[in-house]
């Protein structure tokens, strides 16, 4: 019963450096988030995801690109990383339709830092 | 734009306490709203989903109340415990496809 699962938990990297956060979850969900938490901001919408082969930008989408291969998952990537980005990042994914559960779950997090 | 608010943002009480957490939105036009609670260093775990049909929803201590005229939302915490000690969070739709996160409420509860 994994739910959402993201990895790695941890990483340091050095600016300039890429890196890719892998998002899977195992509840057949339509759509997928990849959000990032950081202190007096509370959580803001990176990219977000409808269904398999589809992505789109939320509040702060620069200086990270995404890709939703596979239904079950969401890609976070970072192609040359800046200090700016040193974060908490959450994947989230729910059901299709607002109208019917539509309860949102999250994965754990993912802690990175850039020096 | 939908704008969410949350207080107040921390709140620290002894045991025992029945607590009210209050979250506020600018746009009324909501299918529904999400309660959740974040322990430190830890993922949000969702508490309540309230349709916007619904007035209340409970689950154990916890019962979410929803005025969409008004724009509020408050999280009812009864006979509060050490163990509820957290941040709590609302969040609503927002252009169908999207939620909007509160900064949330900080609660502590001493013994």
């Amino acid at each position: 019963n994994a739910g959402v699962t993201q990895t790695p938990k941890f990483r340091v990297l050095k600016t300039g450096q890429s890196m890719t956060l892998l998002c899977a979850q195992d509840m057949n969900h339509e759509y997928m988030y990849w959000y990032r938490q950081d202190p007096g901001m509370g959580l803001r919408l990176i990219h977000y995801s409808v269904g398999e082969g589809t992505t789109a930008k939320g509040e702060v989408p620069d200086g990270y690109n995404v890709s939703r291969l596979k239904k079950q998952n969401f890609l976070l990537g970072l192609e040359s990383a800046a200090p700016s980005q040193t974060s908490v990042y959450f994947c989230a994914s729910r059901p299709l339709a607002f109208g019917g559960t539509g309860e949102l779950f999250f994965g754990e997090g993912s802690r990175l830092t850039v020096l | 734009k939908q704008e969410v608010t949350q207080i107040p943002a921390a709140l620290s009480v002894p045991e025992g306490e029945n607590l009210v957490l209050n979250c506020s939105f600018t746009d009324s036009a909501i299918y529904n709203l999400q309660w959740f609670r974040q322990d430190p260093g830890k993922g949000l775990t969702s508490l309540l989903l309230i349709q916007s049909s619904q007035r209340e929803q409970t689950s154990g201590r916890l019962n979410a109340s929803l005025d969409k005229s008004s724009g509020r939302s408050t999280l009812y915490i009864a006979a509060s415990q050490p163990g509820d000690s957290a941040t709590y969070l609302c969040a609503v739709p927002y252009n169908t496809d999207k939620l909007i996160f509160g900064t949330g409420t900080r609660l502590q509860v001493f013994p």
